[in-house]
């Protein structure tokens, strides 16, 4: 029963460095997604797929990027690390389907990955 | 300017009383309404979920949906200590749509 997960939970890296964020859910949900979640700003959508090989950019995509190569992984590219980057970040999926019931749109979220850039 | 905006608080309440939690969106084509709850260094969990206007009950808690005046209101009823944590409005078009979330309103409920 393992829902998101999320790897690593806690990682620091150097201004310019690259890394990538792991999600992958067991749940079989179309939609997945990434979020930043600063103080004072809430949750801010990085990306989202509706589906495997269909992305589409959030809030501040900016200096991030997603692939969706299967139904299960959705990984978070940092290209080059910059302190403002500096957030945890959560992973989130969800079923997708047509009206309510059956599909109330319920984001189910990873426990969070904790980046500090220097 | 976000989508969705929220007093970020934080709100600090004695033991019993009653909770409002409060946003405002500024996308008409929101349908979909939800209400989270997230405790510290957790993810967010759903708590309530309210598609276009009116009003949805669930024990303690109430959600309701004004879409003429674009407002978003969580009431908590009895309020308890376990409830003291952050509390995030979201809205979205459609199930499969991008979710939007507000700032988050931090609360505490005092024994």
């Amino acid at each position: 029963n393992a829902g998101v997960t999320q790897t690593p939970k806690f990682q620091v890296l150097k201004t310019g460095q690259s890394m990538t964020l792991q999600c992958a859910q067991d749940m079989n949900h179309e939609y997945m997604s990434w979020y930043r979640q600063d103080p004072g700003m809430g949750l801010r959508l990085i990306h989202y797929s509706v589906g495997a090989g269909i992305t589409d950019q959030g809030e501040v995509p900016n200096g991030y990027n997603v692939s969706r190569s299967t139904t299960e992984d959705f990984p978070l590219r940092l290209l080059s690390a910059a302190p403002s980057q500096t957030s945890v970040y959560f992973c989130a999926s969800s079923y997708v389907g047509q009206g309510i019931k059956g599909s109330t749109g319920e984001l189910f979220f990873g426990e969070g990955s904790r980046l500090t850039v220097l | 300017q976000k989508e969705v905006e929220q007093d970020p608080g934080p709100l600090s309440v004695p033991e019993g009383a009653i909770v409002s939690l409060n946003c405002t969106y500024s996308n008409s084509a929101f349908q979909y309404f939800m209400w989270y709850r997230q405790y510290s260094r957790k993810g967010p969990e759903l708590l309530m979920y309210t598609y276009s206007s009116g009003n949805k009950e669930d024990g303690r808690f109430t959600a309701q949906v004004d879409k003429s005046s674009k407002y978003i209101s969580l009431f908590i009823r009895d309020s308890q200590p376990s409830d003291s944590a952050t509390y995030l409005c979201a809205g979205t078009k459609t199930s499969y749509d991008k979710v939007i979330f507000g700032p988050g309103t931090s609360l505490s409920v005092i024994p």
